[in-house]
């Protein structure tokens, strides 16, 4: 069955960094392209990037270029986020969902499978 | 960036009413790359409509999806109990790609 697992919840201080993790079960991992989406208390959701588990590049949204990174470890099938200078207005449900496939080309296409989210606070 | 407006906010309807949720972007984008996703409390978006007009995987066909330009819509024939939820249209036709608030339907 195709799923993604993501890590538990966090919860962080203003300034930390967190590194959260979604793992790939039921289809090959460097097969799609995988995103990162949060969902605030109140707002739409906001997309904040994209990684090619193949070769690893990576598209950020503007909004968080300067401080994310997502990486992959092909050996686990496990994407990762990490963002860092936390504010409160981070808090949020983070979730991974899968885009097009790699093979294709598939840059833009809609999001069919997500994580179960992964919820962070940031709370002093 | 693209920015995508969704009216109404909030839709109060009754179950077997039919429900038109309307998205519109600030500028054209390629291919008519929008989808629609529903959003429970507790649960994971679902996607619901790809291509502007395209059903995903499993999804009744109540829900249709129409596009005219910048201007698109969900229609949802016949409202059925499961289907009171927030709903975001989203485009992915330009990075980045972005999402609208959301319109919710509610029991009336």
């Amino acid at each position: 069955q195709e799923r993604l697992v993501q890590s538990g919840a966090e919860v962080k201080t203003p300034g930390a960094s967190m590194k959260i993790s979604c793992k790939v079960f039921g289809y090959t991992f460097t097969s799609y392209y995988l995103n990162w989406v949060r969902l605030a208390p109140g707002q739409g959701p906001e997309w904040v990037g994209i990684i090619n588990p193949s070769g690893a590049s990576t598209t950020y949204a503007p909004a968080f270029e300067d401080r994310v990174v997502m990486t992959r470890d092909t050996s686990t099938s496990t994407v990762y986020m990490e963002l860092s200078g936390l504010k409160f207005e981070d808090t949020a449900i983070y979730y991974c969902a899968r885009g097009g496939r790699l093979w294709y080309g598939e840059f833009h296409r809609a999001f069919d499978l997500w994580g179960q989210g992964t919820v962070v606070t940031v709370s002093s | 960036e693209i920015v995508l407006t969704q009216t109404p906010g909030i839709l109060s309807s009754s179950p077997g009413d039919r429900a038109t949720l309307s998205c519109r972007a600030s500028q054209s984008f390629a291919h008519n790359f929008l989808a629609w996703y529903q959003k429970k409390p507790g649960q994971s978006p679902r996607l619901l409509i790809y291509n502007a007009v395209i059903r995903a995987t499993d999804v009744p066909d109540r829900f249709i999806g129409n596009a005219a330009g910048t201007d698109f819509s969900l229609t949802i024939s016949r409202l059925e109990p499961e289907d009171f939820a927030v709903y975001y249209c989203q485009q992915y036709g330009t990075s980045p790609f972005t999402f609208g608030p959301g319109t919710k339907v509610d029991f009336k």
